[in-house]
């Protein structure tokens, strides 16, 4: 079946710094990737789509300045969180839409922030 | 506008015991519908679907039938185990290709 990779599984950085995390079809091409947040015990929230070959399109609340999405290739999508803030500790779940079989998720990045 | 109501958790039920989790829509046009498990620490598998009304989505002994007229689609398995203790997601997809409106999910434990 399809299959999603995401790299970090978890990161610890320090505020201020900025961190990259990548997610990738392994065995399909995704012209549409999606980006999670979800906070401890709470449901998932939809940060923004990413379209390959063009500008990200954003969910309303969410600094596009702040998260940058750049989806360059037909498997690869990354979510830049710029200048972490403690604030910005969240679990970071990608997605991508396979062919026929739905959804695909990436299994998470733990982001913490100190 | 488009939404997904799941029934609250946590549910802790007994090994074999029956389950449901109520999952109601609000949506625009005809909606496919989703039922997502996480486990602690992981992303989402997909654990069933149904893209049209009446349509029963099954999968290791889960079923979910869409019911356009109650606009629900209700997850139940007649006998749980331990290893199905996870956080359940209810979603739907308006658009082909389009982005997934999640419910709140429901945490569900099931005690030896």
């Amino acid at each position: 079946g399809a299959v999603v990779s995401q790299h970090p599984s978890w990161v610890i950085c320090k505020s201020g710094t900025s961190v990259k995390i990548e997610c990738r079809s392994l065995d399909f091409q995704a012209t549409t990737m999606f980006w999670y947040r979800q906070f401890p015990k709470q449901s998932l929230m939809l940060m923004a789509t990413s379209n390959e070959g063009s500008k990200a399109t954003y969910e309303q609340g969410v600094e596009k300045d702040k998260f940058l999405i750049n989806h360059a290739s037909l498997t690869l999508s990354t979510l830049t969180v710029t200048s972490a803030h403690p604030e910005d500790s969240s679990f970071y779940i990608c997605s991508a839409r396979d062919q026929g079989e739905g959804y695909t998720f990436g299994s998470g990045t733990r982001l913490t922030v100190v | 506008g488009d939404s997904v109501t799941q029934m609250e958790g946590p549910v802790t039920l007994s090994e074999e015991a029956f389950l449901t989790i109520n999952c109601t829509y609000t949506a625009t046009g005809y909606p496919s519908l989703f039922w997502y498990v996480q486990y602690p620490g992981e992303g989402l598998q997909l654990l069933l679907k149904a893209t049209k009304a009446d349509d029963k989505g099954s999968n290791k002994g889960f079923e979910a039938t869409y019911r356009k007229e109650t606009t629900s689609f209700h997850l139940e398995k007649g006998s749980v185990q331990v290893s199905d203790s996870a956080v359940y997601f209810c979603a739907l997809s308006v658009d082909q290709g389009g982005k997934l409106i999640f419910g709140q999910g429901t945490e569900l434990s099931v005690k030896p």
